[in-house]
């Protein structure tokens, strides 16, 4: 089946601690997209990324980082400096020629100890 | 830049009634309009989407969704509402022109269903 597969489904993050976030994708989609999720907040833009070996940060990038070494694959890392972490976090990807056609993984919610 | 505002951060009605989620966008010569729905600990699913063409835009689930540009509004429908349609809805819009990749959302919409 094609999708976006994040992991771990349920995260938890020590004080100075980094933790990555997986998010995978089979769709051949170019674009790759995460966000944060909070309760009555909606999502709010973190990275995003449009081709290989190039990402652009997003409304709250401070705190966190990204990769995108392969088409498939776009980690994120929040980082000890993001000191508000807990959230749910939201994967998406798009084709390039429809890149505001999003589709979205099924997330990652990270709380601290 | 782009807003959504969504009206109403909770919405209770009955089974088998009719329910419209309302939404609003700021202005913009051309926009795309989404909306999408979150069941509980899952991602997000495209219910519908306006791109060009008809304003009256059906989705999946008996959704529809209907663009309005002189009210700057999208708001969804249903005539009748399922236990089963519980879940937080949220509405988004990004540029027409240049295929612009940002996506701006509401703060969503919470549909309780209830018997």
């Amino acid at each position: 089946d094609g999708g976006i597969t994040q992991s771990p489904k349920y995260l938890f993050r020590k004080e100075g601690q980094n933790v990555t976030l997986s998010c995978e994708q089979n769709l051949n989609h170019d674009a790759m997209y995460w966000y944060r999720q909070d309760p009555g907040q909606g999502l709010r833009l973190i990275y995003y990324s449009q081709i290989v070996n190039d990402f652009q940060k997003g409304d709250i990038a401070e705190g966190y980082s990204v990769s995108r070494e392969k088409k498939e694959s776009f980690p994120l890392t929040v980082t000890s400096a993001q000191k508000n972490p807990t959230a749910f976090y939201l994967c998406a990807s798009s084709m390039a020629a429809a890149k505001n056609i999003q589709y979205f993984g099924a997330g990652t919610r990270l709380s601290v100890l | 830049a782009q807003s959504v505002t969504q009206l109403d951060s909770q919405v209770p009605v009955f089974e088998e009634a009719p329910v419209e989620l309302r939404c609003n966008y700021s202005s913009s010569v051309s926009v795309y309009l989404f909306w999408y729905v979150q069941y509980p600990n899952q991602g997000l699913q495209l219910l519908l989407k306006y791109l060009s063409g008809s304003t009256l835009v059906k989705g999946i689930n008996g959704f529809e969704a209907e663009f309005n540009k002189s009210q700057t509004s999208f708001h969804l429908r249903k005539p009748s509402v399922h236990i089963s349609d519980t879940a937080e809805y949220f509405c988004a819009v990004s540029d027409g022109q240049g295929g612009s990749e940002k996506l701006v959302f509401g703060k969503g919409t919470k549909l309780t269903v209830n018997p």
